[in-house]
C-alpha cells in the first residue's frame, strides 16, 4: 500500500529555517516524481516544487532560492528545506507522488499534510 | 505563468443533480490537466487526469472533457459524499498551476 507522511511543520519565528521531511513507502521514491504543494489557511492549492527521478528540480517563483528540495534514498524520503521564511509561507504542505507520460503528468498519491507557522 | 479560471467559484446543488465545472487555461496546454476533488482537513484526492481520463477507483459519474484552453468536469448525478472542493491542474508547463477552486455545496 502507498502512503505518504509528512512531518517537520510547526511554529517558526520569520527569517527561520525548517525542514519537512516526507517518508514514504509500498513505493521506491528515487524512481518516481515527488512533488510539494501548500494550502495557506481557507486558500486554495499552490504548487511549490518538484523532484525528477533524475535529480532535475524545479520551484515556484515564490519559493526560488528559499526553499531546496532533495531525497535520501536510504531512508526512502524526500525533504522539502525551508529558509528564509516569511508570514506568507504559512500553510498546510503536502507531498505527493507525481506520475508522469508522454502527454500527461499529475499527482496520485498525496501525504495527510504538515502545517508550518510563519510568525513572531 | 499559464493562469487557470474555474468558473463557478461556488455552487449548490442537490443529490441526484447534474453539474458541470469549468476551467480555462490562459494559454494551450493541450491535455495537461487534471482535475482534484478537496474535503475539508483532507488532502487532494485526484479524479482524472490527462483531461478525459478516470483514475483508478473513482466513480463512473465524474468525467472530463476539453483540449487546449477549455475543460469540464461534470458529476452526472451527485452523491453526499461529493460535496467538496474541486481543483483543476495544469502540468504543461512550470510552474504548474492550479485553479482557484469550486466549492461544491448542498442545496
Amino acid at each position: 500500500e502507498v502512503q505518504l507522511v509528512e512531518s517537520g511543520g510547526g511554529l517558526i519565528q520569520p527569517g527561520g529555517s525548517l525542514r519537512l521531511s516526507c517518508a514514504a513507502s509500498g513505493f521506491t521514491v528515487s524512481s518516481n516524481y515527488m512533488s510539494w504543494v501548500r494550502q495557506a489557511p481557507g486558500k486554495g492549492l499552490e504548487w511549490v516544487s518538484i523532484l525528477y527521478s533524475g535529480g532535475t528540480t524545479y520551484y515556484a517563483d515564490s519559493v526560488k532560492g528559499r526553499f531546496a528540495i532533495s531525497r535520501d534514498n536510504s531512508k526512502n524520503t524526500v525533504y522539502l528545506q525551508m529558509n528564509s521564511l516569511r508570514a506568507e509561507d504559512t500553510a498546510v504542505y503536502f507531498c505527493a507522488r507525481t506520475l508522469r507520460g508522454y502527454n500527461y503528468a499529475y499527482s496520485d498519491y498525496w501525504g495527510q499534510g504538515t502545517l508550518v507557522t510563519v510568525s513572531s | 505563468d499559464i493562469q487557470m479560471t474555474q468558473s463557478p467559484s461556488s455552487v449548490s446543488a442537490s443529490v441526484g443533480d447534474r453539474v458541470s465545472i469549468t476551467c480555462r487555461a490562459s494559454q494551450g496546454i493541450n491535455n495537461w490537466l487534471a482535475w482534484y476533488q478537496q474535503r475539508p482537513g483532507k488532502a487532494p484526492s485526484l479524479l482524472i487526469y490527462a483531461a478525459s481520463s478516470l483514475q483508478s477507483g473513482v466513480p463512473s459519474r465524474f468525467s472530463g472533457s476539453g483540449s487546449g484552453t477549455d475543460f469540464t468536469l461534470t458529476i452526472s448525478s451527485l452523491q453526499p459524499e461529493d460535496f467538496a472542493t474541486y481543483y483543476c491542474q495544469q502540468t504543461n508547463s512550470f510552474p504548474v498551476t492550479f485553479g482557484q477552486g469550486t466549492r461544491l455545496e448542498i442545496k
